[in-house]
């Protein structure tokens, strides 16, 4: 596709509930970031890939956060266990040569 | 850890009013990208700069990358209500396979 698709647009889970979230990114684009941006607008690299494979993780969270980009697949981010802390929008961005962004998944966790 | 801070924090304006918009950080990157995002919308892409002393236009938009490629500035010349929005300048310290360092973001109203 011409642009990076996420679904769902609003997820709303209860604390101690799974969330899923996927992107499709941009064809042609063999990189693939996530993104959480909290209050004041402030965003944090959660994880990249290189086609299938994690290229920076350094930004995940050890536990409940997973991430995958399987061939053929959108890419997903899973969050075990939600918490409270965890509602936020959350931006996939692909990449050739410069990242554009989906329109986010806004996770509330109440 | 690299820091991006951007100011202003928030600039309401009249239509037509000339602005700046600063990021400023202490690292080198490699390149600097500026971005608009509106409420309940993605980062919209408006430039890369990669060369220090870099100026880029973009109509009534203007873009400069500092000499040591540590700080930009974005200029709007007369500005219009559609220029409202969040900008936010982001560094990569390589090349599209390095993450991001977001900046603080200016929240800018223009106010028709």
């Amino acid at each position: 596709g011409e642009e990076v698709a996420q679904t769902p647009k609003h997820l709303v889970r209860g604390e101690g509930q799974k969330a899923k979230l996927y992107c499709a990114p941009i064809k042609g684009h063999s990189y693939v970031f996530w993104y959480q941006q909290v209050l004041k607008n402030e965003f944090k690299f959660l994880i990249s890939f290189q086609n299938e494979n994690v290229f920076d993780e350094t930004g995940m969270p050890k536990e409940r956060f997973s991430a995958k980009c399987l061939p053929n697949s959108p890419c997903s981010l899973e969050i075990q266990a939600t918490k409270l802390e965890d509602s936020a929008v959350y931006f996939c961005a692909s990449s050739y040569t410069e990242a554009f962004f989906g329109q986010g998944t806004r996770l509330t966790v109440v | 850890t690299q820091l991006l801070e951007q100011s202003p924090q928030f600039l309401s304006i009249q239509e037509g009013e000339n602005l700046t918009v600063y990021c400023n950080s202490s690292s080198v990157f490699s390149s600097l990208q500026w971005y608009r995002q509106e409420p309940g919308e993605g980062p919209v892409l408006l430039v890369t700069v990669v060369t220090g002393g870099e100026v880029k236009k973009l109509k009534r938009l203007t873009f400069q990358f500092g000499d040591a490629r540590k700080d930009s500035s974005l200029h709007i010349t007369a500005a219009q209500p559609g220029d409202t929005g969040l900008y936010l300048c982001a560094g990569a310290a390589g090349g599209a396979t390095n993450k991001l360092i977001f900046g603080t973001g200016t929240l800018l109203a223009v106010q028709p």
